[in-house]
């Protein structure tokens, strides 16, 4: 398996457009987890997913985030507005369920909002 | 409350150097499993061991070797004559089981870790 995939890896954008974030699964994972990772913050659990169900979403930031699994293999989290402060690096991450897994982060989308 | 705390945010060792990565964890389930990870300058997370609430066995593997004491809520990682290969934040993490019966991965806030040639 390729691992966890996510795309775009860089993306620049203007301040009010809407950005989307892609996440591929590894096959065969259940669980999915966002992540955002700043300087400042470190890395916070946006939002994560069991069987392509949002679990717990408190760590989405405001309205403007958004999360959603259309099937088993794939995420996307999309900011509409995106603000300069958005600007980190997203992590998605993927783990069968279970006490003892890992979890499998993909490389990251480092955006940058300006 | 759940947490995990690397109150090192930076080391710089020289080359050859032993150096320990200090990772303090709470919660009060009994059953949890604690995990490190690998973040190098290509940005991705790599995992590097896990160790559940019962075993506190310590675990050697090449240079690195772990040690997990419940008493104190530690899981510390020593990595022994570093290179400068294992420059990379490093991250300690903390699994739970969470009331929507489900799991979840509670991180640190990493440690960089500078080896100097």
């Amino acid at each position: 398996d390729a691992g966890v995939i996510q795309s775009p890896r860089h993306e620049v954008t203007e301040m009010g457009q809407e950005v989307t974030l892609r996440c591929k699964l590894i096959s065969g994972h259940n669980s999915l987890f966002w992540y955002r990772q700043t300087m400042m913050r470190g890395l916070e659990l946006l939002i994560y997913f069991n069987n392509n169900v949002p679990i717990d979403d408190s760590g989405m930031p405001e309205d403007r985030f958004s999360a959603k699994m259309p099937n088993a293999s794939f995420s996307t989290l999309k900011i509409q507005p995106s603000e300069p402060r958005d600007s980190a690096v997203y992590f998605c991450a993927s783990s069968l369920q279970g006490m003892n897994t890992e979890a499998f982060f993909g490389q990251g989308t480092r955006l940058t909002v300006v | 409350a759940q947490k995990v705390t690397q109150a090192q945010t930076e080391i710089s060792v020289v080359e050859k150097e032993d150096v320990t990565l200090d990772c303090v964890y709470e919660t009060r389930d009994t059953t949890y499993y604690l995990f490190w990870y690998k973040q190098p300058p290509s940005g991705e997370l790599v995992f590097l061991i896990r160790r559940n609430s019962f075993d506190e066995q310590n675990e050697i593997s090449g240079r690195y070797s772990w040690n997990f004491q419940k008493s104190t809520s530690s899981f510390n990682f020593t990595i022994t004559a570093s290179q400068v290969v294992d420059s990379a934040v490093y991250f300690c993490a903390l699994k739970v089981w969470t009331t929507s019966g489900t799991y979840k991965y509670i991180f640190g806030t990493g440690t960089r870790l500078k080896v100097l040639a």
